[in-house]
């Protein structure tokens, strides 16, 4: 089966610095990522959908100044949250989709980010 | 536009009852529709999904589903209930994007 790793798996950060998250496709080549938001008993949020070698396609109310998103490669996708404050704790969920695959998209594990 | 809705936040069954989890979608085309499954602090795993083909779709772990155009609906059942079958459930409506609903979060008791 397809496989996403999503890296890190936790991270905590000081108050306005900045932190990354890879995810990966590692036996596909991934043409759409997509990057969702967690928040705790809730449903996932999608944030953004990004195509490879593309800018980022970003949902209604998410700052892309904040929380950018490179596709640069078929099998990596990062996200960087940009100085990042306590409200931007949150488990953040890549998914990559293959053009061969239809529409199924595969998802990494999470990643929980605690800003301190 | 496509959403998906899911009924219920909670549901809880016994060991061994019948599981139902309720999805209804709203699509202005003929829609793709997945079930996800969520343990805690983990990503999401595919339980099955719909693509135009057969309306009764056979997933992982017993789970199956049932495409009904006619109600819009997409539920989830399993015949028989196991305790590790506790965990969140997603029902998902995709195209360009994929958009998922609320969740229902299912309690297994023994």
């Amino acid at each position: 089966g397809a496989v996403v790793s999503q890296h890190p798996s936790r991270v905590i950060c000081k108050s306005g610095t900045s932190v990354k998250i890879e995810c990966r496709s590692l036996d596909f080549q991934a043409t759409t990522m997509f990057w969702y938001r967690q928040f705790p008993k809730q449903s996932l949020m999608l944030m953004a959908t990004s195509n490879e070698g593309s800018k980022a396609t970003y949902e209604q109310g998410v700052e892309k100044d904040k929380f950018l998103i490179n596709h640069a490669s078929l099998t990596l996708s990062t996200l960087t949250v940009t100085s990042a404050h306590p409200e931007d704790s949150s488990f953040y969920i890549c998914s990559a989709r293959a053009r061969r695959m239809n529409t199924e998209a595969f998802f990494g594990q999470g990643t929980r980010l605690t800003v301190v | 536009a496509q959403s998906v809705t899911q009924l219920g936040s909670h549901v809880s069954v016994s060991e061994g009852a019948l599981v139902l989890l309720r999805c209804n979608y709203s699509s202005s085309v003929p829609p793709y529709l997945f079930w996800y499954v969520q343990y805690p602090n983990q990503g999401l795993q595919l339980l099955l999904k719909y693509t135009s083909a057969a309306t009764l779709v056979k997933g992982i772990n017993g789970f199956e589903a049932e495409f009904k155009k006619s109600e819009t609906s997409f539920h989830l059942t399993k015949p028989s209930a196991h305790m590790s079958d506790a965990a969140e459930y997603f029902c998902a409506v995709a195209r360009d994007k994929l958009i998922f609903g609320t969740g229902t979060r299912l309690q297994v008791f023994p």
